[in-house]
């Protein structure tokens, strides 16, 4: 059981928004630490999407925005596209467990 | 751009000891504010933070995994390495090497990440 909690799953049709939920707590979202997300596409490794809760790194496509409110943090994506079919997990660190933390993960589909 | 590359046995025996490599190119592996690490994935599961070293510092690990685990440096081959002990099938996973970046105490993420190697854990 992760401490970040996502939705396994969520999906769109083309072209359609989708928001990604990472829930967290007062020991690692509501800390004040940043929260980080990566995109996992079909077997391959993870990938920084977005680092420091709603910076892009260069190459990635400003469809992806994400933001940080409270104990929780969120993703975006606009305008879905076929091939941001993949999984996506939020990170963090938790001051309780002095670990640094991933989200269960969420599947997008892309209908 | 700093590419990483992990490798090792694919297969190792339960009770033994898992032993990966990861060699970092495109960059010094001294250079820079950067620590080294180590994160895990079972098939069709999440990610799990193993552990990361400092080239010029000490390692810290997963309380999780602790006794258990130990990563080490070479700056000489610019690789680092993972070495987890008494191993069982509940080890068996992907594992990544990653870059891993504070640009603050409260702000670390990993980038990039190597392409993984899958280890199972069997007789």
């Amino acid at each position: 059981q992760s401490v970040l909690t996502q939705p396994p799953s969520v999906s769109g049709a083309p072209g359609q928004r989708v928001t990604i939920p990472c829930t967290g707590s007062s020991s690692n979202i509501g800390a004040d630490y940043d929260v980080h997300w990566y995109q996992q596409l079909p077997g391959t490794a993870p990938k920084l999407l977005i680092y420091g809760n709603s910076n892009r790194p260069s190459g990635v496509p400003d469809r992806f925005s994400g933001s940080k409110s409270g104990t929780s943090a969120s993703l975006a994506i606009t305008g879905l596209q076929v091939e941001d079919e993949a999984d996506y997990y939020c990170q963090s660190h938790d001051s309780t467990l002095s670990a640094w933390v991933f989200g269960g993960g969420t599947k997008l589909t892309v209908l | 751009q700093v590419q990483l590359q992990e490798s090792g046995p694919g297969l190792v025996k339960p009770s033994q000891t898992l032993s990966l490599t990861c060699t970092v190119s495109g960059g010094s592996i001294s250079s820079g504010y950067y620590y080294w690490s180590w994160i895990r994935q079972p098939a069709g599961k999440g990610l799990e933070w193993i552990g990361r070293i400092y080239t010029r510092g000490n390692a810290d690990y997963n309380p999780s995994l602790r006794s258990r685990v130990t990563i080490s440096v070479d700056t000489s081959k610019n690789q680092f390495s993972l070495k987890l002990s008494s191993v069982t099938a509940a080890d068996s996973a992907f594992y990544y090497c990653a870059r891993f970046y504070c640009s603050s105490t409260t702000s670390c993420y990993f980038d990039p990440w190597g392409q993984g190697t899958v280890v199972t854990v069997s007789s």
